[in-house]
């Protein structure tokens, strides 16, 4: 089966707190991509990351890092210093290499991040 | 990134009209671009592909003549919802995919249409 699974639904944090939201993944495929989105109230998709199956390298890019364990099919996403301009909901994405291109997107976990 | 434009924002219309969504690639040439509906607090499920020039690819479940796409450029991609129902609101996002970028590349979203049948 080619799945993405975010099980938090809701995580609720204060501001300036670490939160991680985790992405667990299937696919039969030995190549395929990763992604993080960011979905903010107003509705639109915003792109974080992408990351090829071959490249198990954690990234950092300012407050956001992501560690990718193919070991454990994971593909987490961490906020450091949380603020409340990251409210909003993300998904994490996979394209399988058999699947002519299609996102298949997890359920997407709502991150509330208070003052 | 490359810049999808998606129009309308939002649209009400009354229950049994037909609505159109364009979904624009302003500065790539998309040969595919995928429709997807998102419910309230939920994910976005795949409605159906469209390749430039040839029938959409429809996935399971979606009624091919209730959503009709056209993909008649390689810039344009349109979704009609006809004869619109209540059942039908929801949040209507399209991305699209450049030419040579393959499975290597983030697919490009619009700024979604939010549909109201009222």
């Amino acid at each position: 089966a080619q799945k993405v699974t975010q099980a938090q639904t809701e995580i609720s944090v204060v501001e300036k707190e670490d939160v991680t939201l985790d992405c667990v993944y299937e696919t039969r495929d030995t190549t395929y991509y990763l992604f993080w989105y960011k979905q903010p109230p107003s509705g639109e998709l915003v792109f974080l990351i992408r990351r090829n199956s071959f490249d198990e390298q954690n990234e950092i890019s300012g407050r956001y890092s992501w560690n990718f364990q193919k070991s454990t099919s994971s593909f987490n996403f961490t906020i450091t210093a949380s603020q409340v301009v990251d409210s909003a909901v993300y998904f994490c994405a996979l394209i399988p290499m058999d699947s002519s291109y299609k996102l298949i997107f997890g359920s997407g976990t709502r991150l509330l991040v208070r003052p | 990134g490359a810049v999808v434009s998606q129009h309308p924002s939002r649209v009400i219309c009354k229950s049994g009209t037909s609505v159109k969504i364009e979904c624009r690639s302003l500065d790539f040439q998309a040969t595919t671009m995928f429709w997807y509906r998102q419910f309230p607090k939920q994910s976005l499920m795949l409605m159906a592909t469209s390749n430039e020039g040839s029938k959409a690819t429809y996935e399971q479940g979606v009624e091919k003549d209730k959503f009709l796409i056209n993909h008649a450029s390689l810039t344009l991609s349109t979704l009609t919802v006809t004869s619109a129902h209540p059942e039908d609101s929801s949040f209507y996002i399209c991305s699209a995919r450049g030419i040579g970028t393959g499975v290597r590349a983030e697919a490009f979203f619009g700024q979604g249409t939010r549909l109201t049948v009222v």
